[in-house]
């Protein structure tokens, strides 16, 4: 059964504090896996899509990884701005475009 | 930059009622996704469609059902309302159903009293 776990569940940060956020999935045939930010009450605002192990992909003061095994989101000099729930999910091979598993997301709090 | 406008934002609605929500794609988006966001849980996939068809379905339960019309736009209409079911209900859109970004809508909210 494909699964993925965040973690960690949440994450306050001073502003300028670098962190990384991680995601381990376990999945028959990793198609892609998908970052999204999503603030309260709203929906998840699409920030990167991973498709192989080594690749990368930076916005502003974000950068995603992808291995085998996990994804993680970095952080680097966060700002207030940045608080917001952070969402992994994978798209398997098997599976119609679009039926993600997500993770329960990292909520990330960053104070000035 | 349009994005996907689901409506109403907010609903309540007494047990044994029925539901319906819309869910406008972006424009030229021809595929359409159904999400549900229980409280403090992530978002469940229900059911896509793509060109008008439906495409792969998930843990939809029987009373829900939904279709895409001639504009893409798509309804997801939920009958016998439970208390469980009230949650965010997340309508997404792409351009074509393979590989292709998926753009989330705002989000409908749903409370059953």
């Amino acid at each position: 059964e494909d699964q993925v776990t965040q973690s960690p569940e949440a994450l306050r940060l001073q502003e300028g504090e670098s962190s990384s956020l991680n995601c381990s999935y376990t999945v028959s045939g990793l198609r892609g896996l998908f970052w999204y930010r999503q603030d309260p009450g709203k929906g998840p605002e699409f920030l990167f899509t991973l498709y192989s192990a080594g690749e990368e992909k930076e916005k502003e003061r974000l950068k995603a990884t992808l291995t085998k095994k996990e994804s993680f989101l970095h952080i680097t000099a966060p700002k207030p701005e940045d608080s917001a729930t952070y969402l992994c999910a994978v798209q398997a091979y098997g599976d119609s475009w679009g039926k993600f598993q997500f993770g329960a997301g990292t909520q990330v709090v960053v104070t000035p | 930059a349009a994005g996907v406008i689901q409506s109403p934002r907010h609903l309540i609605k007494e047990k044994r009622e029925t539901a319906t929500l819309k869910c406008y794609p972006i424009p030229r988006h021809d595929t359409v996704y159904w999400y549900q966001q229980g409280p403090g849980q992530d978002p469940q996939f229900l059911i896509s469609f793509y060109e008008k068809m439906q495409s792969d379905k998930g843990s939809i339960p029987d009373r829900f059902s939904a279709q895409q019309f001639s504009d893409y736009h798509s309804e997801l209409n939920m009958s016998s309302l439970e208390l469980g079911d009230s949650a965010l209900y997340f309508c997404a859109s792409s351009l074509g159903g393979d590989g292709n970004t998926i753009y989330f809508g705002e989000g409908s909210w749903l409370t059953v009293v």
